[in-house]
């Protein structure tokens, strides 16, 4: 079992360009999270999707775009870098009724925008 | 907002000794606090977590105390190992919810 898995691991970017991060879980899990990771201030949630073909906003959504592709599949698009968005991107999921009790992380996604 | 603060930042023992890590929460209705262990290069694992109506819970060599009173929870990790060095995050969030508040974390270093 792979568990939840990222891609890429490394990116970087120049300002203005834009990118998608994936992220794929095959716990069967309902919900699924993308976090960020800054020296500092912790884990901060930019997206989360509760269950399939719905998505909210977290504490941190600006710049930020995400697709709940289906149930396996969230990701995370960045439409036009800015260097504030330079992070350790994490994406997590948790089992169904749970809410974000128990989450599962990705390995990270480090991204540098110059 | 809601937020959580996590002290100390970073914290160094001899190989052996014990670790406490500390936490206060800000929403009162936070029912659920877990905490988690990030190794270099890794995302987090959940390690232990506990719930409101309990005070305290315990697995092998770490445990967790909570203060709903005062908003406290701790994590306590006894007979420390080079292997327990890495980052501790604690949270605090609600049965159901989904918008978990992340501690800035605690960097363990354990010396051999």
């Amino acid at each position: 079992n792979a568990g939840v898995t990222q891609t890429p691991k490394f990116q970087v970017l120049k300002t203005g360009q834009s990118m998608t991060l994936q992220c794929a879980q095959d716990m069967n899990h309902n919900s699924m999270y993308w976090y960020r990771q800054d020296p500092g201030m912790g884990l901060r949630l930019i997206y989360y999707s509760a269950s399939e073909g719905t998505t909210d906003k977290g504490e941190v959504p600006n710049g930020y775009n995400v697709s709940r592709l289906n149930k396996r599949e969230f990701s995370l698009r960045l439409e036009s870098a800015a260097p504030s968005q330079t992070s350790v991107y994490f994406c997590a999921s948790s089992e169904a009724g749970q809410g974000d009790e128990k989450l599962f992380f990705g390995s990270g996604t480090q991204l540098s925008v110059l | 907002g809601e937020n959580v603060e996590q002290h100390p930042s970073t914290l160094s023992v001899q190989e052996g000794d014990s670790a406490v890590i500390k936490c206060t929460y800000s929403d009162s209705a936070s029912n659920y606090f877990p905490w988690y262990k990030q190794e270099l290069g890794k995302g987090p694992q959940l390690i232990i977590d506990i719930r409101s109506n309990v005070g305290e819970k315990k697995d092998q060599r770490i445990a967790v105390t909570l203060n709903k009173t005062a908003k406290h929870f701790s994590l306590h990790i006894t007979e420390t190992q080079p292997e327990d060095s890495a980052v501790y995050f604690c949270a605090a969030g609600r049965t159901g919810g989904f918008k978990t508040i992340f501690g800035a974390g605690t960097r363990l270093f354990v010396k051999a």
